[in-house]
C-alpha cells in the first residue's frame, strides 16, 4: 500500500499570501494519479487536482498543482478567505490511499 | 445538478449491521462508477468500496478492513446505491459519504471522486 505524508500538518497564513502544500509518497504513483481535494468545516471534500496538475471543473487558477514520482505539491498563489480549509491528496495508480491532511488556518 | 443523499446512519452496537441508502438524481445513475468513502471523527479520508457499472460489468472493490463484512450494491431501477455493514466494530465509527467515480473523457474512469454527499454518521459502540 502507498502511504501518503502530508506536510505540514497545519499552516498558518494570513489572506493574500501564497500557500505551499507537500504530499510524498513512500512509492513512484504511477503516471501521476495524484489528486487534491479541499474540506471546509462541516462539509464534504470536494476535488481540486487529478493527474497531479489538471484542475477539476470550476476551480480557480490560484490552485495549482506539481510534481511527479513521489512528491507532489498544491500551490494556491494568493489566498482567498474561503481558501482556509483542510487539504488531502489522494493517490489513485495503486490501489486508493489518501494523505492525513493539512489544516491551512488564518493567521 | 448532481445531488446524492445518504441515509441509514445511526448508532448500533459492536457486532450489529446496518444498511446505508444513497440516492442520486442529476446525472445518469446507471452509467456511473459509485463509491463509498468514511471519515472518522476529527480524521482523515479512508476508501471503502467501489462498484462499476452493470455496462462496464458490475465488480465490487472493499478496502481490507471492510473486505468480508461490508457488501456494496446498486439498484438502478431506484438511481439507489446501498452499503450493507455487518459485524460493525467501534473502529467503523464515521461519517459515510457517497461519491461518484470521475469519469475522464480520455482515461475512462478513474478512482478519484467528485462529487460527494453529504454524509450520514455511524455511531458503533455499546
Amino acid at each position: 500500500e502507498i502511504v501518503l505524508t502530508q506536510s505540514p500538518g497545519t499552516l498558518s497564513l494570513s489572506p493574500g499570501e501564497r500557500a505551499t502544500l507537500s504530499c510524498r509518497a513512500s512509492q513512484s504513483v504511477s503516471s501521476s494519479y495524484l489528486a487534491w481535494y479541499q474540506q471546509k468545516p462541516g462539509q464534504a471534500p470536494s476535488l481540486l487536482i487529478y493527474g497531479a496538475s489538471s484542475r477539476a471543473t470550476g476551480i480557480p487558477d490560484r490552485f495549482s498543482g506539481s510534481g511527479s514520482g513521489t512528491d507532489f505539491t498544491l500551490t494556491i498563489s494568493s489566498l482567498d478567505p474561503e481558501d482556509f480549509a483542510v487539504y488531502y491528496c489522494q493517490q489513485y495508480g495503486s490501489s486508493i490511499t489518501f494523505g492525513q491532511g493539512t489544516r491551512l488556518e488564518i493567521k | 445538478e448532481v445531488q446524492l443523499v445518504e441515509s441509514g446512519g445511526g448508532l448500533v452496537k459492536p457486532g450489529g449491521s446496518l444498511r446505508l441508502s444513497c440516492d442520486a438524481s442529476g446525472f445518469t445513475f446507471t452509467n456511473a462508477w459509485m463509491a463509498w468513502v468514511r471519515q472518522a471523527p476529527g480524521k482523515g479520508l479512508e476508501w471503502v468500496s467501489r462498484i462499476k457499472s452493470k455496462t462496464d460489468g458490475g465488480t465490487t472493490d472493499y478496502a481490507a478492513p471492510v473486505k468480508g463484512r461490508f457488501t456494496i450494491s446498486r439498484d438502478d431501477s431506484r438511481n439507489t446505491l446501498y452499503l450493507q455493514m455487518n459485524s460493525l466494530k467501534t473502529e467503523d465509527t464515521a461519517v459515510y459519504y457517497c461519491t461518484t467515480l470521475y469519469y475522464d473523457f480520455w482515461s475512462g474512469y478513474l478512482n478519484l471522486f467528485d462529487p460527494w454527499g453529504q454524509g450520514t454518521l455511524v455511531t458503533v459502540s455499546s
